[in-house]
């Protein structure tokens, strides 16, 4: 069965450090999404990618987030420098175009210490 | 206003009954309605999904939609303790630039005991 791939699934990292996550979306799939899902709450959006192209990233604080999805397929997702409000679960997910459901990865646990 | 709301419960049936878990969504001009199942830990899996009016049933599961009153609602029948989880609304507003952006409540949690 198809999966949204993510690395790594546990990062522990200093605050003020650079931390970097990947995905790798099911094979088709032309929408990628980045959320961030901070404990007790529901999955936040921080961007989302069509192919290679950022359609939405309004909620991606830009001072220190950047994602790129350089030829359409895998995605990498970076925080610089982290900072300790940045814990959380940082889940990637995809579907076959905008709007269509949308699958998830295990998700990358942040913690920033 | 948040965009969905959800009871954050704890919910807790006991097996073998059935499970309602609700939701209400602030955007009359939302489109498509889904239902997340999340482990503790774990990342959201995808259970249901509905577009229009009425009921959608797959197996024990039947979701309902009523965009009159903007709800949504998920039933559960024959509940398990293995359905014990965080059950997550998610609403796409399928138009301009939001287009696939999900807006999720904050989740239900569920507890089937035995």
């Amino acid at each position: 069965e198809a999966e949204v791939a993510q690395s790594p699934r546990y990062k522990i990292t200093e605050k003020s450090q650079a931390v970097a996550f990947w995905c790798d979306p099911i094979s088709g799939h032309a929408t990628l999404y980045w959320y961030r899902q901070i404990l007790g709450q529901g999955p936040e959006l921080l961007v989302q990618f069509q192919d290679e192209s950022v359609v939405d990233d309004s909620q991606l604080p830009k001072d220190r987030f950047s994602a790129e999805r350089l030829k359409g397929v895998d995605s990498t997702l970076k925080i610089q420098p982290a900072e300790l409000g940045d814990s959380a679960m940082y889940l990637c997910a995809s579907s076959v175009d905008r709007g269509s459901e949308a699958f998830f990865g295990q998700g990358t646990r942040l913690t920033v210490v | 206003q948040k965009e969905v709301e959800q009871n954050s419960g704890p919910l807790s049936v006991p097996e073998g009954a059935i499970a309602s878990l609700n939701c209400t969504y602030s955007d009359r001009g939302s489109q498509s309605f889904f239902w997340y199942r999340q482990y503790s830990g774990k990342s959201p899996e995808l259970i249901m999904f509905i577009y229009s009016n009425g009921d959608k049933e797959d197996g024990r599961f039947t979701a309902q939609l009523n965009k009159a009153s903007q709800y949504v609602s998920l039933l559960i029948r024959d509940s398990q303790p293995s359905d014990s989880a965080t059950y997550l609304c998610a609403v796409n507003k399928d138009r301009g630039s939001t287009l696939g952006r999900l807006y999720f409540g904050r989740g239900t949690q569920l507890t089937v005991w035995p």
